[in-house]
């Protein structure tokens, strides 16, 4: 069955960095587009990261200032987040969510992943 | 950056009644980039509606979804139980900035 599984959450002190893993399974990973999304303690969704179907393409949201990099390997059917120089208010859950269409414009996220909470504290 | 607004931000039913959940645009955008999610404590997110109107895969059609350019609605025509949650509208038109809205609590009265 389709399905995404975050990996990677812990605690971390400010300013240190944590790499997160999403692991697709049961669809064709390498033709569709793939995102990250977080949701902080009490707060909403946003949007944090695409990366293109094959990699050419990735943008962030604006308040992360090029501090995260999202990356993928299409072989072993993974997404990646390097979250460098981490903040208190970067914590949050993470999740990991499929663009509804693939090769094409994303118009939905269909597929969503449980989520890995990433928590900075010292 | 297109801002969405929801309203209200609390809404108290009772199950049976029929919900009205807003979601205002700061600029006016094609239907075919706006989708709502449906997300309870401890879940993943579901998507319930893309394309302004159409139903994902599986969603009761209680579920359904209305509006154009910067006015768009989600109607659940009779609330069972189980769709006590918090609903968010996204907008994929200012790509790629993929922003949603503030939420919507979807509350038992």
């Amino acid at each position: 069955q389709v399905q995404l599984v975050e990996s990677g959450g812990g605690v971390v002190q400010p300013g240190r960095s944590l790499r997160l893993s999403c692991a697709a399974s049961g669809f064709s990973f390498s033709t569709y587009t793939m995102h990250w999304v977080r949701q902080a303690p009490g707060k909403g969704l946003e949007w944090v990261a695409i990366v293109s179907y094959d990699e050419t393409n990735k943008y962030y949201a604006d308040s992360l200032k090029g501090r995260f990099t999202i990356s993928r390997d299409n072989f072993k059917n993974t997404m990646f987040l390097q979250m460098n120089s981490l903040r208190s208010e970067d914590t949050a859950l993470y999740y990991c969510a499929r663009a509804r269409r693939s090769l094409t414009k994303t118009d939905a996220f269909d597929v969503w992943g449980q989520g890995t909470m990433v928590t900075v504290s010292s | 950056e297109i801002v969405l607004t929801q309203s209200p931000g609390t809404l108290s039913l009772s199950p049976g009644d029929r919900a009205t959940l807003s979601c205002r645009a700061s600029q006016s955008f094609s239907s075919n980039y706006l989708a709502w999610y449906q997300h309870k404590r401890g879940q993943a997110p579901r998507l319930l509606i893309y394309g302004a109107s159409s139903r994902a895969t599986g969603i009761p059609d209680r579920f359904s979804g209305s509006g154009s350019g910067t006015d768009f609605t989600l109607t659940i025509r009779r609330l069972e139980p189980e769709d006590f949650a918090v609903y968010y509208c996204q907008q994929f038109a200012s790509s790629p900035m993929f922003t949603f809205g503030q939420g919507t609590k979807l509350e038992i009265k």
